[in-house]
């Protein structure tokens, strides 16, 4: 089946440094997203970049299909950042398949 | 700003028992899926729906069943409920209409304890 591998599992961050999320896929043929998991266990879409690079606020993704790997960089942390971060693929299948996500803390 | 709810948002079962799952959305979208969170898995997909009468079993459907007799409306049913089965299950609706605009949106959560 396709796999998406996310890295690193966890990171600790001191507030204002910046955050680099990889996302690793098995498929070329994604719907590539990106998800934050709130600590209360709400979900939202952060992202859809099937390919390039998109910005909003301090979050920039960029996916490059061809390399299967997308990346989610977050600037000047701050610990209402804090979350679990996932990218999810749909292989065209429409059957999306999520990574086991970066679990982010933020310190203040 | 799009919409999908779940009922209950708590669920205490006990193994054998039947448990229903509900879900709303007022998205209008036509995809609508479910999916089980445990820690070190993620979230897995257990059934999705294309439309009103369509279910598809997603990557761990055993166990579960679904049904979607509206666009607004799927729902998760546990015949028989397990243990294992104790989780905190999310739904989302999702616009998929190829080469567009891509975005899920999910419910709150429900979380199912089975003793």
């Amino acid at each position: 089946g396709q796999q998406v591998q996310q890295s690193p599992a966890s990171l600790v961050l001191q507030e204002g440094e910046n955050a680099e999320l990889q996302c690793n896929f098995s498929s070329t043929a994604t719907r590539l997203q990106w998800f934050y998991q709130h600590p209360g266990g709400r979900l939202v879409s952060l992202f859809y970049n099937p390919s390039g690079t998109k910005h909003t606020g301090r979050l920039t993704s960029t996916t490059v299909t061809n390399e299967r790997r997308s990346s989610l960089h977050i600037s000047s942390s701050q610990t209402t950042d804090s979350g679990t971060y996932f990218c999810a693929i749909d292989p065209n299948t429409n059957k999306v398949v999520f990574g086991t996500g970066t679990r982010l803390q933020v310190l203040p | 700003e799009a919409a999908v709810t779940q009922s209950p948002r708590n669920k205490v079962a006990v193994t054998g028992g039947k448990v229903t799952l509900s879900c709303n959305q007022t998205n209008n979208h036509n995809n609508m899926y479910w999916y089980r969170q445990d820690t070190g898995h993620g979230l897995r997909l257990i059934h999705y729906s294309y439309g009103a009468g369509s279910t598809e079993k997603g990557d761990i459907p055993d166990g579960y069943k679904a049904s979607r007799p509206s666009q607004e409306n799927f729902s998760l049913i546990l015949e028989l409920a397990t243990p294992s089965q104790t989780s905190v299950y999310f739904c989302a609706s999702g616009d998929l209409t190829g080469g567009r605009s891509y975005e899920q949106y999910f419910g709150p959560g429900t979380r199912l304890t089975v003793l």
